[in-house]
């Protein structure tokens, strides 16, 4: 079954401070994994879009790794900002269509 | 810069009654998307659509949903007879290409469904 995990489910953590989220993930074939970055209330919207072949990209302050061979990704936050606050859904997409898994977010907010 | 756009924002119907959401996409993309997020739960996938047709849908999408593009902007999605379950945010989104690609979907800013 195509699945998307995330962790941690919520993270809470001092303003400039950095941060790790991770997503595992069992679709298959494996065309490609997005980090969105969804405000309460509001559509997600895309940070990085990442093919099989790359294993590092970076969006400003967001710096999103894969792993196809673990099948498993990870979003890094560095120097976090009050407006980081939201939730972070990492979404894959398999190669036989154009359906779109969703992980449940990982909820993150930055503190003063 | 181009936005997804949907109305209403917030729709509150009486179970059993038909609702309309409408959506449009960006003007010069090729796919749309149907999407829906139950509070406190994950996006889930409806259905994409392409060409006026269907491309792919979930088991959620089963014959109380349809979608149409009535003309060159709108895409709407119907929910026949709504339910109390049906209650949810539900997005709309387009893209320029596949999702096998690595281009951007872009999501509107959601409609919130409250079956009573």
């Amino acid at each position: 079954k195509n699945q998307v995990e995330q962790s941690p489910q919520s993270l809470i953590i001092l303003e400039g401070k950095n941060c790790t989220l991770q997503c595992n993930y069992t679709v298959s074939p494996f065309s490609n994994l997005r980090w969105y970055k969804q405000d309460t209330g509001r559509g997600p919207v895309s940070l990085t879009i990442m093919t099989f072949s790359e294993n590092t990209k970076s969006n400003g302050r967001y710096t999103a790794t894969l792993d196809a061979d673990t099948k498993q990704s990870s979003l890094h936050i560095t120097a976090s900002q009050l407006s980081d606050s939201a939730s972070y859904i990492c979404v894959v997409i398999s190669n036989t269509g154009n359906q779109f898994y969703f992980g449940t977010g990982t909820s993150l907010t930055v503190i003063p | 810069e181009p936005e997804v756009t949907q109305t209403p924002s917030h729709q509150v119907t009486q179970m059993g009654q038909e609702v309309i959401l409408r959506c449009v996409p960006i003007s010069n993309h090729l796919y749309f998307y149907w999407y829906r997020q139950i509070l406190g739960q994950k996006v889930e996938f409806l259905v994409s659509f392409y060409n006026n047709e269907i491309s792919e849908k979930s088991e959620i999408f089963d014959d109380q949903f349809s979608v149409e593009r009535p003309d060159g902007s709108n895409f709407t999605l119907k929910i026949r007879s709504t339910k109390l379950e049906d209650s949810a945010m539900y997005f709309c989104a387009s893209s320029e290409f596949r999702g096998l690609s690595s281009y951007e979907q872009y999501f509107g800013p959601g409609t919130r469904l409250t079956v009573t």
